[in-house]
């Protein structure tokens, strides 16, 4: 197995654009996680799947921010309009069950809001 | 999501030397304790974790120490090598919770 896929693995925008991040899950997992990492504020949920249906959406910072898993192997994390606070690496996880020692993690896509 | 102070923010350890990161919790419900690990430019991986029926657990250069009563946690890298030069993220979990609540990390650095 590849592992999870995410893409692209660097993104520059500009300010006020739209993002969309990708994210492909491990075949058979059926939890899949959104992450943030900054400096400033370390690791941070942003949402979680289960079986596709969105689970706690309680760490996406505002509206401006959406996620989707519109099918078992895909998911998006859209930005929109993005801001220069948005600068971040994003990192997507995916799990077989809610086992806390099972979450494989993609290389995260960098992102940059000039 | 404070529930999760660690410390310390960065280390510094010579070859050889042991290097310690706690972590300290505040939810009580909490029932299983890993660490994770992470490389520049790559996710967070699971390096070893715990369970709080037993206050100690080894792998190999890697220790978790457990103390239920303090509700601390940590992690002791004996032998540290520049391989270990890494993020460590703990990451204390409740089976009937959500999703994993990470740490602000610790960054190490291993001189040779």
């Amino acid at each position: 197995d590849a592992g999870v896929i995410q893409s692209p693995r660097h993104e520059v925008t500009e300010m006020g654009q739209e993002v969309t991040l990708r994210c492909k899950p491990i075949s058979g997992h059926d939890y899949l996680f959104w992450y943030r990492q900054t400096m400033m504020r370390g690791l941070e949920l942003l949402i979680y799947f289960n079986n596709n249906v969105p689970i706690d959406d309680s760490g996406m910072p505002e509206d401006r921010f959406s996620a989707k898993m519109p099918n078992a192997s895909f998911s998006t994390l859209k930005i929109q309009p993005s801001e220069p606070r948005d600068s971040a690496v994003y990192f997507c996880a995916s799990s077989l069950g809610a086992r806390a020692g099972g979450y494989t993690f993609g290389s995260g896509t960098r992102l940059t809001v000039v | 999501q404070q529930q999760v102070k660690q410390s310390p923010q960065s280390l510094i350890v010579q070859k050889g030397g042991i290097s310690i990161i706690n972590c300290a919790y505040e939810n009580t419900a909490f029932d299983y304790f890993p660490w994770y690990q992470q490389f520049p430019g790559k996710g967070p991986a699971l390096l070893i974790a715990i369970r709080p029926d037993v206050s100690e657990k080894k792998e190999g250069r890697f220790t978790i120490s457990f103390n239920k009563s303090a509700k601390q946690f940590s992690l002791h890298i004996m032998d540290s090598q520049p391989g270990d030069s890494a993020t460590y993220f703990c990451a204390p979990w409740n089976q009937a919770g959500t999703a994993l609540i990470f740490g602000k990390g610790t960054t190490l650095s291993v001189s040779s």
